[in-house]
Parts: structure tokens; sequence; C-alpha cells
């Protein structure tokens, strides 16, 4: 596709179930980034894939989280029993090589009751 | 820990008022900014990557300068319009610099009356 696509684009999901995030990144990108956006902060990193593997997973909050690119294009986060405080805009951004410049999709809106 | 950090939070101008927030951030080590405009229901929008001291650029109305000496960066918007509303982000790459990672400010939401 031209851009950066998520989906779903919202999901509400009780506290305690599992969610999935998809992310399909522009076609060529090997550089694949995800953040998350709560209320009234910046986005904030959570995971930097350069091709299949996660070259930096620093930003993952706990072991909840969990994210994947077995083919180095597709990427999907996954959150495991998920908590209110997991409710956020979950972006998910490409480059076509890490430095280059970096385009963000429209972002998966989590809203966990 | 590294903080970028924008101001005012918010703003509301006039159509035709022109008007300028700030982003900070720390001076050392710098490798580059990057500026994003992001409207509601559509994904950030890259406006400006700036790596050199002193630099200017300029995009239509929007300009944005930068001074990695002291560690601010402006962008300014002349003659707002409606359209300019938006959420404005700044964002650090944080070291090491290959990976691309951001450091993203809280953000500066524009709101411009009609």
């Amino acid at each position: 596709g031209a851009g950066v696509s998520q989906t779903p684009s919202n999901k509400v999901t009780e506290k305690g179930k599992y969610v999935e995030l998809r992310c399909d990144p522009i076609s060529g990108h090997t550089a694949l980034y995800w953040y998350r956006q709560s209320l009234g902060q910046g986005p904030e990193f959570l995971i930097y894939f350069q091709g299949t593997g996660a070259a930096d997973d620093s930003g993952l909050p706990n072991d909840r989280f969990f994210a994947v690119r077995p083919e180095g294009s597709v990427s999907t986060l996954k959150i495991q029993r998920t908590e209110r405080g997991d409710s956020a805009v979950y972006l998910c951004a490409s480059s076509l090589d890490a430095g280059n410049t970096i385009y963000f999709g429209e972002g998966s809106w989590l809203t966990v009751v | 820990i590294l903080n970028v950090e924008q101001s005012p939070q918010s703003l509301h101008v006039q159509e035709g008022d022109s008007t300028n927030f700030t982003c900070s951030f720390p001076s050392s080590n710098f490798y580059a900014l990057h500026w994003y405009r992001w409207e509601t229901a559509k994904s950030p929008e890259a406006l400006f990557v700036m790596t050199l001291n002193g630099d200017e650029k300029k995009k239509g109305r929007i300009s944005a300068t930068l001074n990695t000496k002291e560690g601010y960066s402006y962008l300014y918007i002349k003659g707002s319009q409606p359209e300019d509303s938006a959420t404005y982000l700044c964002a650090f790459i944080a070291p090491p610099s290959n990976t691309g990672k951001l450091i993203f400010g809280q953000g500066t939401t524009l709101q411009v009356k009609p």
C-alpha cells in the first residue's frame, strides 16, 4: 500500500482479555517501530525491528507485551491480560532504514473496559 | 533520562494570527530533531528533520529553527488557518542514532478559530 496500514483502527476489549494489533509497513521498509500514546502525553517508544529481529525492545512496559515480525514485513503487537492502563493509541511507523524519514500509520485506538 | 519538553501545551488563536511554539531537548549527543503534525483521525505527518545548529526550514506558512548548543527549536506558523488545527510534536533522535528511535515531547495542540 501507499502508507503504513494499521488494523484494527479501534478496539474495545474487556480487562484480562488478549489483544493483537497489526501493522503493515510501507513496502520495502526494513525498519519498523511501535509507539504508544496515552492521553495527555507524547508517543512513547515500545520496540524497534530491523528486518525480522527486534533490535531494541527496551520500551515494552512489561512481559504482557510482545511483538513479532516473522517475515520482515507485517508486524503484530500482542498484549496479554489487558489492563485499563493499557488504553492508548498504538502507533506503528516504518522507514526505509533506520535514520531515514519515519512514516506513521493512523494508529490503533485501544480501550480496555 | 532523555527528556523533550514542549510549550505551550495548548494554544487557541484566531484565523490570521501568527504563532510559535517551543521544543526543548538535551543539547549533548545531538543527532537530529523531527517535527510532526498530527491531525485528529489521521497519521502523524513529518514536517521537518533538522540536523545542523542554526538550521532554518520552511514549508509553506510553517517554518522551524534549531539551536543545538542551547537545546531548543521553534516552530512558527504565519497567518494561521483553521486547517492548521492539529497537535504539533517534536521528537529527538535518541542515541545510538543508528536506530532512528524517537523520544517525543508531549505536543502542542493548536486550535485556530475562523
